[in-house]
């Protein structure tokens, strides 16, 4: 299993452009989150999905959105890119119904808006 | 918001020594509090989780502790090796959907 796999690793945005983060898990996870993690600080939720086709806000939502088409992809989506969106984007996805709570996360986007 | 917070930010120990990594959560309501690990550009790792119904876990090396009446948690490392360094955060839920995390503390550990 790859596991849970983001993409672009790095990217560099000017202001008001858009972007959309890619994230896929081979686990058949049905949970699958979006946080960001600003410099020297702990990991704030954006976007959270239970399943296809549900999706529903976290700590942080204002200016993403998401979707959830498959139970494998649930890509990030940034609108008009602005400096305060600078930061590392990780993705996770955990299965709480199987007992096991863990979420496993990706490997990280670093997106720097300019 | 939640507030998940840690006593220190950085902590040095010597490679064999014990390291105690502290946590202080706000939400009485919080059932349910994770350790993660996460080295240098990688994202982060679980590494142990309690329940509110217990005080106290062990793992592979690793302890939790859960003290509900001051709403602490520590991760208790025995015999710290250099693999050891890293960020470390808690984290917690009450709805198992929304994780609140801390802001971490650095380990390094010293050879």
């Amino acid at each position: 299993n790859a596991g849970v796999t983001q993409t672009p690793k790095f990217r560099i945005l000017k202001i008001g452009q858009s972007m959309t983060l890619q994230c896929t898990q081979d686990m058949n996870h049905n949970y699958m989150y979006w946080y960001r993690q600003d410099p020297g600080m702990g990991l704030k939720l954006i976007y959270y999905s239970v399943g296809a086709g549900i999706t529903d806000k976290g700590e942080v939502p204002n200016g993403y959105n998401v979707s959830r088409s498959t139970t494998e992809d649930f890509p990030l989506r940034l609108e008009l890119a602005a400096p305060s969106q600078t930061s590392v984007y990780f993705c996770a996805s955990s299965s709480p119904g199987t007992g096991d709570n863990e979420q496993f996360f990706g490997p990280g986007t670093r997106l720097t808006v300019l | 918001g939640e507030s998940v917070g840690l006593h220190l930010p950085t902590l040095s120990v010597q490679e064999g020594d014990n390291s105690i990594i502290n946590c202080a959560y706000s939400n009485s309501a919080s059932d349910y509090f994770i350790w993660y690990k996460q080295e240098s550009g990688k994202g982060p790792q679980f590494i142990i989780d309690i329940r509110s119904n217990m005080d106290k876990r062990q793992g592979q090396r690793v302890t939790v502790l859960l003290n509900k009446t001051v709403k602490h948690l520590s991760l208790q490392i025995a015999a710290t090796q250099p693999g050891d360094s890293a960020v470390y955060f808690c984290a917690e839920t009450n709805t198992g959907n929304q994780f609140y995390f801390g802001t971490g503390t650095s380990l390094t550990v010293i050879p």
